[in-house]
């Protein structure tokens, strides 16, 4: 099946920074999902991507879908203590069209901050 | 307005056990999926629901693994002789049929084999 890789599994920043990540793949894909997980909760959906070389922000995040089809990036400016968590890349598992289908996830990159 | 709820929050059971898990999605949302994360990994897509009947469930790791959602709202997944293997989150979401992918989550049941 397809995977999703995502890099880096963790980083240790200090608050205030910028921090980037991304996920890549072998396959292509029509939509690009970023997710953040707290401990003990669900994950909580963050920007979704729909279009080859699409720039999207939420806030301090800004997610880019590659323009290959085959990765996306997510950044987060000026982190601030409660960005700590877990961020996963997430595409369709199959391009139905139908707008409903289960998705595959990366294996998340752990966002550590340091005071 | 409510999001998604799952109970319930944790489970424990002994070896061939049999286990409900039951899932209630977002008001008016028509899809409905379970996914099983395992410690320090991503969640994994086990089955999805249009309605009704199960559109997808590609995912089910073998037969001990049935789910139903009988009136196309509540979700129920099953778990029959457990495993320890089978030890992880349960993790259940929902999106709006004409909504592309935006699935949204519940809290989890993590269950525990032992």
């Amino acid at each position: 099946g397809q995977q999703l890789n995502q890099s880096p599994q963790s980083m240790f920043i200090q608050e205030g920074e910028d921090v980037s990540m991304n996920c890549t793949s072998s396959s292509i894909f029509n939509t690009w999902l970023w997710y953040k997980q707290d401990p003990g909760e669900g994950p909580v959906l963050l920007i979704a991507l729909y279009k080859a070389g699409e720039l999207t922000s939420n806030g301090r995040l800004t997610a880019q879908f590659g323009i290959t089809r085959k990765d996306s990036f997510l950044n987060i400016s000026a982190s601030i203590p409660s960005d700590v968590g877990i961020y996963f890349c997430a595409a369709p598992n199959r391009w139905s069209g139908g707008g409903a289908d289960g998705l595959t996830f990366g294996k998340g990159t752990h966002l550590i901050i340091q005071p | 307005g409510a999001g998604v709820s799952q109970t319930p929050s944790n489970k424990v059971t002994e070896k061939g056990k049999y286990v409900e898990l039951r899932c209630d999605p977002i008001s008016g949302h028509t899809a409905l999926y379970w996914y099983r994360q395992s410690l320090g990994q991503g969640p994994e897509f086990l089955i999805y629901f249009q309605g009704t009947g199960a559109a997808d469930d590609s995912g089910l790791p073998n037969d001990r693994f049935f789910a139903v959602r009988p009136e196309g709202s509540v979700s129920t997944l099953k778990i029959q002789r457990t495993e320890r293997g089978d030890s992880a989150v349960y993790l259940c979401a929902s999106s709006l049929r004409a909504g592309p992918y935006e699935q949204y989550f519940g809290p989890g049941t993590r269950l525990t084999v032992t």
